[in-house]
């Protein structure tokens, strides 16, 4: 089954620096999607960025960008050049196989920016 | 082109009262699914439908129920509410089974089980 984990309950980073957010996944299937999406107080799950497994590329999206190491089965999501806004939970995500459209959901990291 | 749309937007209720959420997809969107989110269990998924089909279903009790109307909007309804039912239910639009980076999720609906 399906796994995702994120280590990280809580980042702080200074605006304007770059910072990490780890996501290790744990899955049989040969062919899978890793998503990452960033929920504000306000509760939408804003769907941020995508990876395929054979993707020949590293998934970019202006400023966040996924380091996918599939030998490690890590995801980590870099954002760079931090903005207060960016201040939220960030849910690492994997689609669950078998005819379901099931998303499978890390715990979340909690992001402060900080002035 | 809007987004999902989830009415409404919160909620209060008292134990066993029930409850009826609503989400309306993305305009083409034909597939919904609807998830939990509490901060003990995190975000769990409850159901799957695809042209007013239910192809997947959780691990909650049948108190949770749900069904999707022809124009793809959804309902869940969840009966003799408990104070564990207290959750942000947010709901996710995609265009068909398998498109997954295309699925967009709601603002949610947060109940409050007094």
């Amino acid at each position: 089954a399906q796994k995702i984990t994120q280590t990280q309950p809580g980042m702080f980073v200074q605006e304007k620096e770059a910072v990490t957010l780890d996501c290790t996944y744990d899955t049989s299937d040969p062919s899978y999607g890793l998503f990452w999406y960033k929920q504000p107080s306000s509760g939408e799950m804003i769907f941020l960025i995508y990876q395929g497994s054979y993707d020949q590329q590293n998934a970019t999206e202006g400023r966040y960008s996924l380091n996918f190491q599939k030998a490690r089965k890590s995801a980590n999501l870099v954002i760079s050049a931090s903005q207060l806004g960016d201040s939220a939970m960030y849910f690492c995500a994997m689609p669950k196989k078998g005819g379901s459209e099931k998303l499978v959901f890390g715990k979340g990291t909690k992001l402060t920016v900080n002035p | 082109k809007a987004g999902v749309t989830q009415t409404p937007r919160y909620l209060i209720k008292t134990r066993g009262q029930q409850v009826t959420l609503s989400c309306s997809p993305i305009s083409g969107h034909r597939s919904v699914s609807w998830y939990q989110q509490t901060p003990g269990q995190g975000l769990q998924f409850l159901f799957e439908y695809f042209s007013e089909t239910q192809r997947n279903k959780g691990n909650f009790p049948g108190r949770f129920s749900g069904r999707q109307f022809s124009n793809s909007r959804s309902e869940m309804n969840v009966s003799t509410l408990e104070l564990g039912d207290s959750a942000l239910y947010l709901c996710a639009s995609f265009s068909a089974p398998g498109a997954y980076n295309e699925q967009f999720f709601g603002p949610g609906t947060r109940l409050t089980v007094l």
